[in-house]
């Protein structure tokens, strides 16, 4: 079971962009697949995307022209950019070890960001 | 407006069972593996269940998935208060992952 630590600003303003970094730590980003995952307050669960080690993406329809997920192996990292930010996207991101069509089997502990000027 | 249906609150008291339906169609449940989720209050979604039945390590037999058709439930024996939780339904519809609006779980 590995873990993983979302980083990244608690706050973003409108129209900027969100960056978040998850580490991966006690196995390989290598062979898996790695999602994010976001939860406005008070609400359910919406995934964002997903990338290979490879670096081969997946992203939700509904963000797709908003969303870029990279990996950087040497690192053991991958990230997310979210352009063009409102209040909506206001949530707590979660990294996660995806099994696609099996299920999300490791997830980060989560990280609030608010948007607001 | 979730892709998968389930109901927003049950309840039963400790040492009870209860269970927790999820419903979708043909083009999510009836044709991938169902998932399911414990979310704590205040912590991060934990893996219940996967490919509709498996238990993770570390997962008590007390908690159980099972599918039919296009609707999945998620069983939990022996209640206790610490199974105080939302817990959520997932699945895959048309390369998307989807899930359920989620049911909070109340041990009376």
């Amino acid at each position: 079971q590995v873990q993983l630590q979302e980083s990244g600003p608690g706050l973003v303003k409108p129209s900027e962009t969100l960056s978040l970094t998850c580490t991966v730590s006690g196995g390989s980003i290598s062979s898996y697949y790695w999602s994010w995952i976001r939860q406005p307050p008070g609400k359910g669960l919406e995934w964002i995307g997903y990338i290979y080690y490879s670096g081969s993406t997946n992203y939700n329809p509904s963000l797709k022209s908003r969303v870029t997920i990279s990996v950087d192996t040497s690192k053991n990292q991958f990230s997310l950019k979210l352009s063009s930010v409102t209040a909506a996207d206001t949530a707590v991101y979660y990294c996660a070890r995806d099994e696609p069509i099996r299920g999300v089997m490791d997830w980060g502990q989560g990280t609030l960001v608010t948007v607001s000027s | 407006q979730s892709v998968l249906t389930q109901p927003p609150s049950v309840s039963a008291a400790p040492g009870q069972k209860v269970t927790i339906s999820c419903s979708g169609s043909s083009s999510n449940i009836g044709n991938n593996y169902v998932s399911w989720y414990q979310q704590l209050p205040g912590t991060a979604p934990k893996l219940l269940i996967y490919d509709n039945n498996k238990r993770p390590s570390g997962i008590p037999d007390r908690f159980s998935g099972s599918k039919s058709g296009t609707s999945a439930t998620l069983g939990i024996t022996g209640l206790q208060t610490g199974d105080e939780a939302d817990y959520y339904c997932g699945t895959w519809d048309s390369s998307l992952r989807v899930f359920g609006g989620g049911t909070k779980l109340t041990v009376l």
